[in-house]
This record gives C-alpha cells, structure tokens and sequence, in this order.
C-alpha cells in the first residue's frame, strides 16, 4: 500500500517552461512534505520543503504547492533548466515523526 | 553545509564475506541516521533507523542479523552486510538529520553493492 504517490514515472518539459510534479499521499497524519533531486549513481539532494501550516514554498526558481484537503502537492520549476534533468522524489512525514515515506520518483528530462 | 560523506562508493566481494558501508556527518551532529536500499527503477526503502547512542530501529521484513547498524558517534553511523550473498547485491544509501524538529534528511551519494 503506496502511502506517497508520484503516478508519473516520467516528464519531459522543454527548456524555459515550467516543469510541474505531482505527488498524491494517503496518510491524514503526514504533515511535513519534502522534495528531493537525484542524479544517476549519486544520493538524493534536499530542494525544498513545506509544512501544513502553510501552502506555499517558494526557493528561487523552486515552488512547492500543497492541497491538505486534496492530500496532493506539487513542485513547480520556472524556468526549467537541461540541469534539472533528474528523477524527483516526495517524501512525507508526521510532525515531529522520525521517518520519512517516499514516493516512487518521477524523472524529469528537460529538453534543450 | 550539511555534507554526508558515505564510503564506499562501490563495492565488489564474493559471496558469503562481510561488508561495511561508513556514512559521515562532515559538517553537523546528525542525531538521527537512516539507511536506505533502493532496488533499480524503485524508489528509495527505508531499512532501519538509528540514534545515537541507542539500537537501531528496523523496518518490518529487515533481517536485524544480517544487516548490523552502529551509530557510535553523532557524525559515524556504519551498516555492515553480514556473509553477503547475491541477492544482497543493491544500492545502499544512508542519510543523516540534525537534531530539532523538521530538519530535513542530507543523503549520502550511496554504495553500489555487488556480491559475486
């Protein structure tokens, strides 16, 4: 049972839009949501993180959206770069928990 | 800042040896470490977390004997596959989090583990 859901394996955006990921989760309890950019054979790297209390992350070229009542949040990328091609990955957590849930990655390929 | 340091980067043995696998906090006390498999085309799987100073905590289906954690400091936590075997063979990745709440995870560039 999938608790964070990122039901795009793949994206492909040209270089200069926007680039739109999607993460779904099921736990009402999860209220503290990170993304995370992984490049082949390397760990993941923090880009950003939203918390309930809010709704909206912005960090530079990086905006993270969250829906409670729709369980959904998306990360935004504007404009997008060839550099941002990578696999993406939510993860969610309960405040104050210890481990995070991570989604299954989308990979994003941004077209020159 | 927050740089995980994880070594080795790959690793081949044969089956049946012992490997260790060091994940390091280089710039901040990591209370918390966590060891990660990730099987091709999966997503990251949460193996076990551990505290400083205290047991590790395993997820269900981890074998606790197999795959010894040792968090003995708050910068060195180390996973060590017990007579390895091919089926171990997998990319293992730790990361790290500083104390206080909602700190984010600062991952390792992960082990390439193959067991021959």
């Amino acid at each position: 049972d999938q608790q964070v859901k990122q039901n795009s394996p793949s994206l492909s955006v040209q270089e200069g839009r926007i680039s739109i990921l999607n993460c779904d989760y099921t736990n009402s309890m999860f209220d503290y949501f990170l993304w995370y950019k992984k490049y082949p054979a390397e760990g993941p790297t923090f880009l950003i993180s939203i918390s309930s209390i809010k709704d909206k992350n912005e960090d530079g070229r990086f905006t993270v959206f969250l829906n409670k009542s729709a369980k959904h949040l998306s990360l935004h990328i504007v404009p997008s770069q060839p550099g941002d091609s990578a696999v993406y990955f939510c993860a969610a957590s309960a405040r104050y928990g210890q481990n995070f849930v991570f989604g299954p990655g989308t990979r994003l390929s941004v077209l020159p | 800042g927050a740089v995980v340091s994880q070594h080795p980067s790959w690793v081949i043995c044969k089956s049946g040896t012992s490997v260790k696998i060091e994940c390091r906090s280089l710039d901040f006390q990591a209370t918390t470490m966590f060891w990660y498999r990730q099987f091709p085309k999966q997503s990251l799987m949460l193996m076990a977390t551990s505290n400083e100073g205290s047991k590790a905590t395993y997820e269900q289906g981890v074998e606790k004997d197999k795959f010894l954690i040792n968090h003995a400091s708050l910068t060195l936590s180390t996973l060590t596959v017990t007579s390895a075997h091919p089926e171990d063979s997998s990319f293992y990745i730790c990361s790290a989090r500083a104390t206080g709440a909602d700190q984010p995870q600062h991952f390792g560039d992960g082990t390439r583990l193959s067991i021959l």
